[in-house]
């Protein structure tokens, strides 16, 4: 069935440094990928999203490509910050299993001043 | 607009007693899941419904766990006979039909058996 793998964490980063954060995926048909973003005390949120291969999501400096070669979908940030601190979940979800979301395990980060 | 909203957003119950978390959706959105998020871990899906369509209950730990869902609205969630086992925090998502739509979560119900 159709399932998300994800870095384990957790993530110890000092401030400014680059962040990737790796998730692969399986998936039967062209799933949609997304990151979601949980901060301390807080809901999960979405973090940017990609609807088909080659597709770059974006959001608050953080980058993630839909990589179908590599069934990859990287979450990537050059310049990390305190405010980062998190744990990041890696989502799939797919017409193919009627819209049923996937989950990773979740990697958390802490950034370190 | 208005967001999922979860109730209670605490709950303190004792070992074997019942429970009941309500989970409001975002108006219009089809599909309606509920996981379970245990301290420091990731997301246990539960069930997930999707408009008329049987739901998916395939992640419901027991059979002291249940849900119904009201047509394209609201949601509740039951366990019964509460175990400390069950403590965690309840979260509730809402989406639109169609793929790549997103997921859209609740603030959650936190609940700690005694």
């Amino acid at each position: 069935g159709d399932s998300v793998t994800q870095m384990e964490g957790p993530v110890t980063l000092s401030e400014e440094a680059f962040l990737t954060i790796n998730c692969t995926y399986t998936a039967t048909g062209y799933p949609s990928l997304f990151w979601y973003v949980q901060y301390p005390g807080e809901g999960l949120q979405l973090l940017l999203k990609a609807t088909k291969a080659d597709d770059k999501g974006s959001n608050k400096g953080f980058e993630a490509t839909y990589r179908k070669e590599t069934t990859s979908f990287h979450l990537e940030k050059g310049s990390v910050q305190v405010s980062d601190s998190a744990v990041y979940f890696c989502a799939l979800s797919s017409a193919n299993t009627g819209n049923q979301f996937y989950f990773g395990t979740g990697t958390s980060l802490t950034v370190i001043p | 607009g208005a967001g999922v909203s979860q109730s209670p957003s605490n709950k303190v119950t004792e070992k074997g007693k019942d429970v009941e978390l309500r989970c409001d959706p975002i108006s219009g959105h089809t599909a309606l899941y509920w996981y379970r998020q245990r301290l420091g871990q990731g997301l246990e899906f539960l069930i997930y419904f999707q408009g008329n369509s049987a739901p998916d209950k395939s992640g419901l730990p027991s059979d002291r766990f249940s849900a119904e869902r009201t047509g394209e609205s609201v949601s509740t969630l039951t366990i019964q006979r509460t175990q400390q086992e069950d403590s965690a925090v309840y979260l509730c998502a809402s989406s639109p039909t169609g793929p790549g739509r997103t997921q859209y979560f609740g603030p959650g119900t936190r609940l700690l058996v005694l």
